[in-house]
């Protein structure tokens, strides 16, 4: 089965603490995995893909085939990271992304 | 680049009236459309997949006759809820996919959502 789980709903950090927003999946091939973000009333927007291994707004995330993981990380976080992530991942050749539940990052000041 | 208009972004009307939304892609042609729904601080749920000038392949679940969807050309793809009801309120999400989306950066470019309120 294709899923993609991200076990925390919400996560509250202070500013300047280090984050790791969670995500497993689950997929028989090889997969393509992304990270989007969605702020308050915004559209949902690409933060990361597996394949470029860059690092967008200090966020990293790396693809760990042994542990099918794929957490994103920031080591300092800022308020104006608070926002939706949701976790992705690119279903074989039909182009459908299977979200995980999302996680809300709170970040206090 | 790349850019998904969705219109209208908010709506608000009476039980039993239909209700169409508009996405379209601006500067690139998408062969595919997706639709989501949203529930509040919850995932996108996929409703539809939607292929240039063919009929849309609906999830399990998903009841089409409710969700009427069209994609006529390589730019517009359209939802209508038909007869809808206070518990067909959501936010409704498209996106659309480039005909190479594999030498894209991204798979799919979402547009800003449509929140259906139902009174």
């Amino acid at each position: 089965a294709q899923r993609v789980t991200q076990p925390e709903k919400l996560l509250s950090v202070f500013k300047g603490a280090p984050v790791e927003l969670k995500c497993n999946y689950s997929y028989s091939g090889s997969p393509e995995l992304f990270w989007y973000v969605q702020y308050s009333r915004q559209r949902l927007q690409l933060l990361l893909r597996h394949i470029s291994r860059e690092s967008i707004k200090g966020f990293t995330a790396d693809l760990n085939k042994g542990e099918t993981s794929f957490h994103l990380k920031k080591p300092f976080a800022q308020e104006e990271d608070s926002a939706m992530y949701y976790c992705a991942l690119l279903s074989g050749n039909t182009g459908k992304l299977i979200f995980g539940q999302g996680t809300t990052l709170q970040v206090k000041p | 680049g790349a850019v998904v208009s969705q219109h209208p972004s908010w709506v608000i009307c009476k039980s039993g009236t239909s209700v169409k939304i508009e996405c379209r892609s601006l500067d690139f042609q998408a062969t595919t459309m997706f639709w989501y729904r949203q529930f509040p601080k919850q995932s996108l749920m996929l409703m539809a997949t939607s292929n240039e000038g063919s009929k849309a392949t609906y999830e399990q679940g998903v009841e089409k006759d409710k969700f009427l969807i069209n994609h006529a050309s390589l730019t517009l793809s359209t939802l209508t809820v038909t007869s809808a009801h206070p518990e067909d309120s959501s936010f409704y999400i498209c996106s659309a996919r480039q005909k190479f989306f594999r030498n894209s950066n991204q798979p799919q470019h979402f547009g800003d959502g449509t929140r259906l309120s139902i009174l």
